[in-house]
C-alpha cells in the first residue's frame, strides 16, 4: 500500500488560507467518505482535524475545512495563525480494509 | 476523559521481540475498533495494524505481517502488540489509537531496535 501524496510544504502569512491536498487512488482516497486529516505539533501525538472528509471534532476551530473531489482530499485552513504551525497528515480507508497515511505536510507561518 | 497510555517500550536487539501495551480508559473500550501507528524519527506516519471490537477481523500493513501479533483484551481495556523479529527499520514511536477516524491518540511509547 503506497503513502498518500501531499505537498511537503505548504506557508502563508497569518489571516491567509492555504489549502494543503492529498492525492490517493480509487482503492482508497477515491472509493470510501473515510479520509482524515491529523495535526501533529513537534513530540506530540497526533490530533485529529478532520473525519469522514468534511466533518470536526468538537473544539476544532471552524477555520479547518475539509473536502474531496475524485482520488483528492483537500485540508483548507482559513485566517492561518500561529499556532497552526505543524506537521498535518492525511488517512484514508482502502479496499483491503486497511489505513494509509499520507506523507506529511509541514505547514509554516510567515 | 478519554485516556489511552502506551506502554513496554524500549531497546532491543535485532532479531528480538518486545511486547507493546495500551491501557484504555474513559470509554467502553469493547465497543471500539483500535489501531497501532508508528512513525519512525523525524518520519511520517505509517498504520500498523487493526483489530475489531471483537477480535473478529484483524489486519496488518505489509511491513509487519508474519512478525507483529496484535490482540486485546476487553475485560482489561487492554490492547497489545506483540512484535517478533524486530529490525532496525522498525524503531519507531508506536501509537494506539481509538478507530475508526483516530479521535484519540495515546503519547506513544519508543521502540529502539539496535545492537
Amino acid at each position: 500500500q503506497s503513502a498518500l501524496t501531499q505537498p511537503a510544504s505548504v506557508s502563508g502569512s497569518p489571516g491567509q488560507s492555504i489549502t494543503i491536498s492529498c492525492t490517493g487512488t480509487s482503492s482508497d482516497v477515491g472509493g470510501y467518505n473515510y479520509v482524515s486529516w491529523y495535526q501533529q505539533h513537534p513530540g506530540k501525538a497526533p490530533k485529529l482535524m478532520i473525519y469522514e472528509v468534511s466533518n470536526r471534532p468538537s473544539g476544532v476551530p471552524d477555520r479547518f475545512s475539509g473536502s474531496k473531489s475524485g482520488n483528492t482530499a483537500s485540508l483548507t485552513i482559513s485566517g492561518l495563525q500561529a499556532e497552526d504551525e505543524a506537521d498535518y497528515y492525511c488517512s484514508s480507508y482502502t479496499s483491503s480494509s486497511t489505513q494509509v497515511f499520507g506523507t506529511g505536510t509541514k505547514v509554516t507561518v510567515l | 476523559e478519554v485516556q489511552l497510555v502506551e506502554s513496554g517500550g524500549g531497546l532491543v536487539k535485532p532479531g528480538g521481540s518486545l511486547r507493546l501495551s495500551c491501557a484504555a480508559s474513559g470509554f467502553t473500550f469493547s465497543s471500539y475498533s483500535m489501531n497501532w501507528v508508528r512513525q519512525a524519527p523525524g518520519k511520517g506516519l505509517e498504520w500498523v495494524s487493526s483489530i475489531s471490537s471483537s477480535s473478529s477481523y484483524i489486519y496488518y500493513a505489509d511491513s509487519v505481517k508474519g512478525r507483529f501479533t496484535i490482540s486485546r483484551d476487553n475485560a482489561k481495556n487492554s490492547l497489545y502488540l506483540q512484535m517478533n523479529s524486530l529490525r532496525a527499520e522498525d524503531t519507531a514511536v508506536y501509537y494506539c489509537a481509538r478507530a475508526p477516524d483516530g479521535d484519540y491518540w495515546g503519547q506513544g511509547t519508543l521502540v529502539t531496535v539496535s545492537s
